[in-house]
């Protein structure tokens, strides 16, 4: 079975902190992601990577980076915590080539609350 | 926008009846997904149709789409109190590489 881990269920943090999300992988997938989850708005993707260090931004990096060093790790990074970041981060991995055709495999989810 | 919406944004059911989903979206896709998620855990993979199929079943579960309305639709049959959770269809469009999530349907089933 495909498992995508995160590194906390829960994160408490203060505003402007700076805040790192870890994913972890273990089914050699190219293609790793970033989404936020809010009530009313759904998933969005805040960045996507196919490959060790390649990176794209997805519908709302603002406020976000990513580091991609290793194939099964990707990082998401919040530069300066904000209290509108506070979310539910999904993280999440497909089979590489065409990937949007293949299902996402998800992480448990991080909570996350800036305060 | 969201690309996919899904409908009814809540559902309220008894064990054994059958629950129906219902997701409309804008413009064409290579193919469409189901997910479902527990309370505040991480989306599973149900059910992947794509573009050129018109039904899929996997068990109890039974997605429809049509091309032609921009709409699929996700049966489950003789639902049980496990089925409770949240019900998301994601588009893959065809001008672009993402999936795109819609806003969900809460399914409760009530023993």
């Amino acid at each position: 079975d495909v498992k995508v881990t995160q590194s906390s269920r829960y994160l408490v943090k203060r505003t402007g902190e700076k805040v790192f999300l870890e994913c972890v992988q273990d089914m050699d997938h190219e293609n790793m992601f970033w989404y936020r989850q809010d009530p009313g708005l759904g998933l969005r993707l805040i960045y996507f990577s196919y490959d060790v260090k390649m990176k794209e931004k997805g519908d709302i990096p603002e406020g976000y980076s990513v580091s991609r060093e290793k194939k099964e790790r990707f990082s998401l990074i919040l530069e300066s915590a904000s209290t509108n970041q506070t979310s539910m981060y999904l993280c999440a991995s497909s089979s590489p080539e065409r990937w949007s055709f293949y299902e996402q495999y998800f992480g448990p989810g991080t909570r996350l609350t800036v305060t | 926008s969201q690309q996919g919406e899904e409908d009814p944004q809540a559902l309220s059911i008894q064990e054994g009846e059958n629950a129906t989903m219902n997701c409309s979206y804008k413009t064409s896709i290579n193919n469409l997904q189901w997910y479902r998620q527990n309370s505040g855990r991480g989306l599973v993979h149900l059910i992947l149709i794509r573009s050129n199929e018109r039904e899929k079943h996997s068990g109890r579960l039974r997605v429809t789409l049509d091309t032609s309305k921009k709409s699929s639709s996700l049966l489950i049959t003789a639902s049980r109190a496990a089925d409770t959770a949240s019900y998301f269809c994601a588009t893959a469009p065809r001008w672009t590489d993402k999936l795109i999530f819609g806003t969900g349907t809460r399914l409760q089933v009530f023993p």
